[in-house]
């Protein structure tokens, strides 16, 4: 089945640095999506990535589609305290969404 | 964000007991699943239902049972279950199985003692 590989699993940064998550499938993907889960709490939708090559931002969020749709990322910029918690993605397609397995971050005051 | 609701929060159960889990949601969404979130596994997809029919069953124990009565409501019911199923267990809906972001629930925290 459709699986996608989430890197790193842990990122720890200072609060200020940049950090960056990256989402990958051997399998062209119809679309991608982005989720948050802050410590304790429950996942919540970011946002959808569609097109081939497509950038969206939110803030300091930026998240890419690649040109073949098979990888993804969110990047963030000057992280603050608020933005801790572990990130996912998830393929969607034709099935119910593939999650990947989340980058954890936290950040350090 | 009370898009979607579950309870019992926390459960603590023994192995020989029988719970059930339930999940309300009020988008007025057609599809709702179960997950099981764990250290080891950290979104692992149980069941799906759309429109109250089970379209997707990931090899889950037979001691895990689902019920979908409307599309409203889904219940997870729970008996003889094992240590290694303690975990946080979330719900979730969208408006469809494909392509649509999913609102997920509070979960609840499952200790199988």
């Amino acid at each position: 089945g459709q699986q996608v590989m989430q890197i790193p699993q842990y990122q720890h940064v200072q609060e200020g640095e940049d950090f960056t998550t990256y989402c990958n499938s051997s399998t062209t993907l119809s679309n991608i999506q982005w989720y948050k889960q802050r410590p304790g709490g429950h996942p919540v939708f970011l946002i959808q990535l569609v097109k081939s090559g497509e950038v969206k931002k939110q803030k300091r969020l930026t998240f890419q589609f690649g040109e073949a749709k098979k990888n993804s990322s969110l990047h963030i910029t000057a992280t603050q305290t608020t933005d801790v918690g572990t990130y996912f993605c998830a393929a969607s397609g034709n099935t119910p969404l593939v999650f990947g397995k989340g980058t954890r971050l936290s950040v350090i005051a | 964000e009370t898009g979607v609701t579950q309870t019992p929060r926390h459960l603590v159960m023994g192995m020989t007991n029988k719970k059930s889990l339930k999940c309300e949601q009020h988008l007025g969404h057609n599809a709702m699943y179960w997950y099981k979130q764990s250290a080891k596994k950290p979104l692992e997809l149980m069941f799906v239902y759309s429109l109250e029919e089970r379209v997707e069953n990931n090899s889950v124990p037979s001691r895990f049972s689902p019920e979908c009565p409307n599309s409203s409501h889904l219940f997870l019911h729970l008996h003889t279950l094992q240590p290694e199923d303690s975990a946080l267990y979330l719900c979730a809906s969208s408006q469809g199985t494909a392509s649509y972001e999913q609102y997920f629930g509070p979960g609840t925290r499952l200790t199988v003692t």
